[in-house]
């Protein structure tokens, strides 16, 4: 069985500052691991994915996220966040077949 | 274009009502996913196609039908809902079939069908 948590469930930060997107996962197996991101009103679209090559996953968008199998870990950062980052972010984790599991998502929101 | 297309993008229906959601896909993927998305919950696996033969069914109530008629298509009927059902809902498809779904892990989704229920 596997599991995702996604420890906070909304995330401020002021335009031009660093974001941190933390995630936590559980998985029987060597996981793939994804961030999706969901703009108001649209579907979700793929940040970054990691499939056991290297640790630091570069994404879109200024994005990347590190896989820490000692924590358990594969928090999503940016050094500076943009207005057009505020959204919905899901880290989801897949192992066999099609069980892949979504965590509950973080709403980011950036001030100006 | 985003390459998975959802038909209506809303839909306000009472509980007598059927009703019938549409995705298509314009990517050549072999796999087509419904997911249910409502507010402060996880996203939910409903069905799962791959080349067009249901691969997994998580449990979902009867009043929900899917139908895959080919590789680019795919309906969920809905008929006799109930308030609780009102979300958006997600399609979405990948290349991979679920041999190797964890492989390649990438799914592209449609933008929903937000559904309310009176």
């Amino acid at each position: 069985a596997q599991s995702v948590t996604q420890l906070d469930s909304h995330v401020s930060v002021s335009e031009g500052t660093p974001v941190l997107l933390r995630c936590n996962y559980s998985s029987s197996y060597s996981p793939s691991l994804f961030w999706y991101v969901q703009h108001p009103n649209k579907g979700l679209q793929l940040l970054l994915k990691y499939t056991s090559a290297a640790t630091l996953v570069k994404g879109i968008n200024g994005f990347e996220a590190e896989f820490k199998k000692s924590e358990t870990s594969f928090h999503l950062t940016k050094p500076s966040a943009h207005m057009s980052d505020a959204a919905e972010y899901f880290c989801v984790v897949s192992g066999i077949g099609n069980d892949m599991r979504f965590g509950a998502g973080t709403r980011l929101t950036v001030k100006p | 274009e985003t390459g998975v297309t959802q038909t209506p993008r809303h839909l306000v229906m009472g509980m007598t009502n059927k009703k019938s959601l549409k995705c298509e896909q314009h990517l050549g993927h072999n796999a087509m996913y419904w997911y249910k998305q409502s507010a402060k919950k996880p996203l939910e696996l409903m069905f799962v196609y791959s080349l067009e033969e249901r691969v997994e069914n998580n449990s979902v109530p009867s009043r929900f039908s899917p139908e895959c008629p080919n590789s680019s298509h795919l309906f969920l009927h809905l008929h006799t809902l109930q308030p609780e059902d009102s979300a958006l809902y997600l399609c979405a498809s990948s290349q991979g079939t679920s041999g190797d779904f964890a492989n390649t892990g990438e799914l592209f989704f449609g933008e929903g069908s937000r559904l309310t229920v009176l």
